[in-house]
C-alpha cells in the first residue's frame, strides 16, 4: 500500500519570503504521479503543481516549484515570494492506478 | 465548461436518516472519485467509479455506505442511518479516464448529523 507523509503540521512565513514544505511517500510502483494541492478556507481543492515520476526535471508553476528526489521518495514544495493569498492547507498527494492518496496536510500561514 | 458540480453544498440530517450526495463530473470525464475529509484532517479516499462500474471501493466503510455512477445522471454517494461520526466534508473529483491524471475537484458537500 502507498503512504504519503507530511511531517510539518504548520509553517509560518513572512510575506515575500520563501517556505519549503516536505513530503515523503512510499510505493513499490515505478510509474506514478505526485501532486500538491492547496485548500484555502473556502475548502475548494486547487491544484498547485503536478509531477510525473518518469520525468527527471522538476516541475515549476510561477512561484511554486518542487524538488523531486525519486530514489529518496521525496517531493518537497517551495513557495517563493510568499503572498497573503498563499495562506491555506497544502496537501501532498500520490496517484497510481487512478485514485489519489493524500498526506495529512501542512497549514501555511503567511504574515504581513 | 462547468467544472465538477456537487450538491447540496450543505446537508443537515438527524441521526438515523439517509443522506444522498450528488456529483456531476466535468464534461468529457468518465471517472469519478469520492473522498471524505473529517475536521482538521486530510482527504481520505472512499471509492472510484466508472459509468455503471465500481473500480475500487477499498476506502468505503463496509456498512451503511454505497456509491453508484449510472449510465445517465450524476454519481450518488448514499449514507444510510447516519451517525454523528459521519459528519464531514465529502468531495468528489473526476478525470477523463485511467492513465489521465487530470483530476478536477468539486466544492464539496458538508454533511452535519444532529
Amino acid at each position: 500500500a502507498q503512504t504519503v507523509t507530511q511531517s510539518q503540521p504548520e509553517m509560518s512565513v513572512q510575506e515575500a519570503e520563501t517556505v519549503t514544505l516536505s513530503c515523503t511517500y512510499d510505493t513499490s510502483e515505478s510509474n506514478y504521479y505526485l501532486f500538491w494541492y492547496k485548500q484555502p478556507p473556502s475548502r475548494q481543492m486547487i491544484l498547485v503543481i503536478r509531477q510525473e515520476a518518469y520525468k527527471q526535471q522538476n516541475a515549476t508553476e510561477n512561484r511554486f516549484s518542487v524538488n523531486f528526489q525519486k530514489a529518496a521518495k521525496s517531493f518537497s514544495l517551495k513557495i517563493s515570494d510568499s503572498q497573503l493569498g498563499d495562506t491555506a492547507m497544502y496537501f501532498c498527494a500520490f496517484a497510481s492506478w487512478g485514485k489519489l492518496q493524500f498526506g495529512a496536510g501542512t497549514q501555511v500561514v503567511v504574515t504581513p | 465548461n462547468a467544472g465538477v458540480m456537487q450538491n447540496p453544498r450543505h446537508l443537515v440530517r438527524r441521526r438515523g436518516q439517509e443522506a444522498r450526495l450528488r456529483c456531476s463530473p466535468m464534461k468529457g470525464h468518465s471517472h469519478v472519485y469520492w473522498y471524505r475529509q473529517l475536521p482538521e484532517e486530510g482527504l481520505k479516499f472512499m471509492v472510484y467509479l466508472q459509468k455503471e462500474n465500481i473500480i475500487d471501493e477499498s476506502g468505503m466503510p463496509k456498512e451503511r455506505f454505497s456509491a453508484e455512477f449510472p449510465k445517465e445522471g450524476p454519481s450518488i454517494l448514499r449514507i444510510q442511518q447516519v451517525v454523528r461520526g459521519d459528519s464531514a466534508a465529502y468531495f468528489c473529483a473526476s478525470s477523463p479516464g485511467q492513465g489521465d491524471y487530470g483530476y478536477t475537484f468539486g466544492s464539496g458537500t458538508r454533511l452535519t448529523v444532529v
